[in-house]
């Protein structure tokens, strides 16, 4: 069974560009999550899909953070305008309905310059 | 506010026995999870406690006590490979199966 996978493994954009971050959960998933990382801090939750629809999007910062899940399939997260302090780790992660454990990509590390 | 309290680092020898404690302050509390993370990895599921008491699987252990706002994760029989960063989370929903909130993480450095 393939893992959560996430494109790109790294993406390195100057400050006002635009970025868009890809997951593809684990096939029959519904729930999908998106986290963050920032250097040397906690994972913050930025928001949670089940299926397409969005559940919870209270960690998303700002405006500036779009998400979606196409067809309640692959999901993408749009930066735009791209801030420095934007910079991290996005993780995303999918579970399925009543199980706890979630199981995460292995990241994108975005760096904004 | 809302928080989740780790050791920022421990350090032991191969073979010796770890214990990474998490204490929680949360809106809610329905379960505490555990993830490893290796540099560059993705986080990945070791445990998850949602009534008091410990849950061992193979060489890991974990513990919780909800009275005290408390877990910890246990590693015994360190082995090199053990070297990474340890996240405790807490769930503090039950509709949905949402969010998990993370702790900073605790790097274990194993030493041989």
């Amino acid at each position: 069974e393939a893992g959560v996978t996430q494109f790109p493994s790294h993406s390195v954009i100057e400050k006002g560009q635009t970025v868009t971050l890809r997951c593809d959960p684990i096939s029959g998933h519904d729930n999908l999550y998106w986290y963050r990382r920032v250097m040397g801090k906690e994972i913050k939750f930025l928001l949670h899909f089940v299926k397409e629809s969005k559940q919870d999007e209270s960690g998303m910062p700002n405006n500036r953070f779009l998400a979606e899940r196409t067809g309640g399939t692959y999901s993408t997260l749009k930066v735009q305008p791209a801030e420095l302090e934007d910079s991290g780790v996005y993780f995303c992660a999918s579970s399925q309905v009543g199980y706890y454990e979630q199981y995460f990509g292995p990241g994108t590390r975005l760096t904004v310059t | 506010g809302q928080s989740l309290e780790q050791p920022s680092e421990v350090t032991a020898v191969e073979g010796a026995i770890v214990q990474m404690n998490c204490t929680y302050q949360t809106s809610g509390f329905y379960g505490l999870s555990w993830y490893q993370q290796h540099d560059g990895g993705a986080p990945t599921f070791l445990s998850y406690n949602a009534l008091d008491g410990l849950e061992e699987t193979g060489r890991f252990s974990s513990f919780l006590s909800r009275s005290d706002s408390y877990g910890y994760l246990l590693l015994q029989e360190l082995q090199m490979k053990d070297s990474a960063s340890y996240f405790c989370a807490v769930r503090d929903r039950t509709d949905s199966w949402g969010k998990l909130q993370f702790g900073a993480g605790t790097q274990v450095v194993v030493t041989p």
